[in-house]
Formats: structure tokens, sequence, C-alpha cells
């Protein structure tokens, strides 16, 4: 079965310090992609990025970096010299048949 | 300009009552796609379409029904709402419909049923 797990529910940091949301995922299929998304407080969905299973080089984009490993089925998401403004809830997804199945969602909460 | 569209942004109803929500895309994308988030932000697909082929969840309920007048649009039409229908619906679309490309989200709507 398509599956994503994040496990960290909630994370709290002060303004400045990296933290990293883990992304953990159960596929069968041989290639697959993998998304992000976040959800700020205003409540829209917000694309960041599409990897597919082939590419395992890290992807950096500004403060935003993404680590996949196929080895261990994890695709972790790191925000370094976090703002008040990345406070959000992030998703993790994987396409299960015709959409996506999205993780639980981890709630980011960056303070000054 | 607006990628993908969604009004109301919010409704606030009656149990029992008939409503609608309308979703727009300027993508030119050929599949659009509903989903369902709850108040533990939990996301679930209902329905995905293009012009082929509707694929509903099966836990969807039948008073939920998606019409699509063209490729472009793609609106939720809820029968005789329940309480527990209260959530915020997101549509979304993409340029293929096997779920592998990027689905881009509208801002949803609040979906309120007292």
């Amino acid at each position: 079965a398509q599956k994503v797990t994040q496990a960290q529910t909630e994370i709290s940091v002060v303004e400045k310090e990296d933290v990293t949301l883990d992304c953990v995922y159960e596929t069968r299929d041989t290639t697959y992609y993998l998304f992000w998304y976040k959800q700020p407080p205003s409540g829209e969905l917000v694309f960041l990025i599409r990897r597919n299973s082939f590419d395992e080089q890290n992807e950096i984009s500004g403060r935003y970096s993404w680590n996949f490993q196929k080895s261990t089925s994890s695709f972790n998401f790191t925000i370094t010299a976090s703002q008040v403004v990345d406070s959000a809830v992030y998703f993790c997804a994987l396409p299960s048949g015709y959409a996506l199945n999205f993780g639980k969602g981890t709630s980011l909460l960056v303070t000054p | 300009d607006t990628a993908v569209s969604q009004t109301p942004k919010y409704l606030v109803t009656q149990m029992g009552n008939d409503k609608s929500i309308k979703c727009e895309q300027n993508l030119g994308h050929d599949t659009m796609y509903w989903y369902k988030q709850d108040s533990k932000k939990f996301l679930k697909i209902m329905f995905s379409y293009n012009n082929k082929e509707l694929i509903i969840n099966e836990t969807v309920p039948n008073r939920f029904s998606p019409k699509s007048p063209d490729k472009a649009h793609l609106n939720l039409h809820i029968n005789s709402l329940e309480l527990g229908d209260s959530a915020v619906y997101f549509c979304a679309s993409s340029q293929d419909s096997a779920g592998t490309d990027t689905q881009y989200f509208g801002p949803g709507t609040r979906l309120t049923v007292l």
C-alpha cells in the first residue's frame, strides 16, 4: 500500500534555528514521485517540491533543502535559519492511484 | 491571475440543505480533483475527473457529486448536508491523471454545517 508517515506532529523552534521535518514512505512501485506542500495559517496549500525516485541528489532551494534516501524510504525536509513566516503545516505526499496520498502533516511553529 | 480558484471561500448552512462549491482552473490542465480536509488537517481524495473518466473514492457518500461543465471547471454538489460534512474542501488540478504530476490547489472552501 502507498503510505506516508510524518511522525512529528508538532515542532517548535526559535527563529534562526535549523529544523528538519521527517517523511517516511511505503510504496510497492519501483519508480515513483514524492511531494512536499506547505499550508500556512491562511489555509492555502502551496506546492514546494516534486521529486522522482530516479534522482537521489539532494535538492536545495534557498533556505529549503530536501534529502531523499531510497535505502531508508525517507524524504526529509530541512529549513535552514528558520523564520517566523515558515510557521505552517507541512505535508509530505505520495501518489496513490490517481491522486495524492498525504501524510498527517507536521505543524511547525517558529517563534521570534 | 489565480491558477485555481474556488467559490465561495466560506459556506455556512443548515443540516439537510443542498449546496454547491465551484472550482475553476486556468492552467490548461486535463485533470481536476476534490479533496476534503478534516478538523485534524487530514487531507483525503474525494474525486478525480478528466475528460474521459470520473474516479470516485469509494468512501465518499453518494450525496456528493462532482459536475464538470468543461475541462476548466469542476463543481462539487452536496445534497442533504450533515454535520459531519463540515470541513475544508480543496479543489486541485494537474496535467495528467496518473497522480504523478504536480497538483495545484485552490484556496479552499470552509464548509460549516449547523
